[in-house]
């Protein structure tokens, strides 16, 4: 399988622990997008890199949340003591410059 | 606020039939997407048509896309049941591609067979 990966597919928390999601890319894609889904929505754009910069945050990521691609390959994403609004569909997606993005299966998180 | 909004949030057709989906924008874009989303699974890349296309094809998708209304449609034809879904619309911020692509609420399709 050559597609986007995310490790684990599901995890469910208590509330006030760490959590940390992984995404392998497909390999020659340079860039890497972390966005996240609520139910009934879209998603909602997170962070995203080009090799191992991080080049843009959104105000939706609060100090909370760390994200890092050390190699330029693949990516981690961490949130700190989570707490109950966490909880989505963390998605990771991928793409060679400005071509078409390939989403993997995400992450859902429950926090509980 | 969205920058993409499809209508309807929800269609139910007849197997074989037609499915029309609209989405508005409102700032300038480089290029315009449309992905869909089978339920509880990642996105699947449909269509890319940049700002100075007017309409694109790819099998039994059709692509409009009408920058001085700043709005675009998604056909398609001879529906299948396969076909339900949510289909997304998404906007570029940032310059291109996928970087910071800006997704609307989505268009619940069902097919009824």
């Amino acid at each position: 399988d050559t597609g986007v990966s995310q490790d684990p597919r599901h995890k469910i928390t208590k509330r006030g622990q760490n959590v940390t999601f992984r995404c392998d890319p497909i390999s020659e894609h340079n860039r890497l997008y972390w966005y996240r889904q609520t139910l009934g929505q879209g998603p909602e754009f997170l962070t995203y890199f080009q090799n191992e910069a991080q080049l843009e945050k959104s105000r939706l990521l609060s100090d909370r949340f760390s994200a890092e691609r050390p190699k330029g390959s693949f990516s981690t994403l961490e949130i700190q003591r989570t707490e109950q609004g966490d909880s989505a569909m963390y998605l990771c997606a991928s793409s060679f410059r400005n071509t078409e993005a390939f989403f993997g299966q995400g992450t859902r998180l429950t926090v509980v | 606020s969205q920058q993409g909004e499809e209508d309807p949030q929800a269609l139910s057709i007849q197997e074989g039939e037609n499915a029309t989906m609209n989405c508005s924008y409102k700032t300038s874009i480089n290029n315009l997407q449309w992905y869909r989303q089978n339920s509880g699974r990642g996105l699947v890349h449909l269509i890319l048509i940049r700002s100075n296309e007017r309409e694109k094809h790819s099998g039994r998708l059709r692509v409009t896309l009408d920058t001085s209304k700043k709005s675009s449609s998604l056909l398609i034809t001879a529906s299948r049941a396969a076909d339900t879904a949510s289909y997304f619309c998404a906007t570029d911020i940032y310059g291109g591609g996928a970087d910071g692509l800006t997704f609307g609420k989505g268009t619940h399709l069902i097919i009824q067979p």
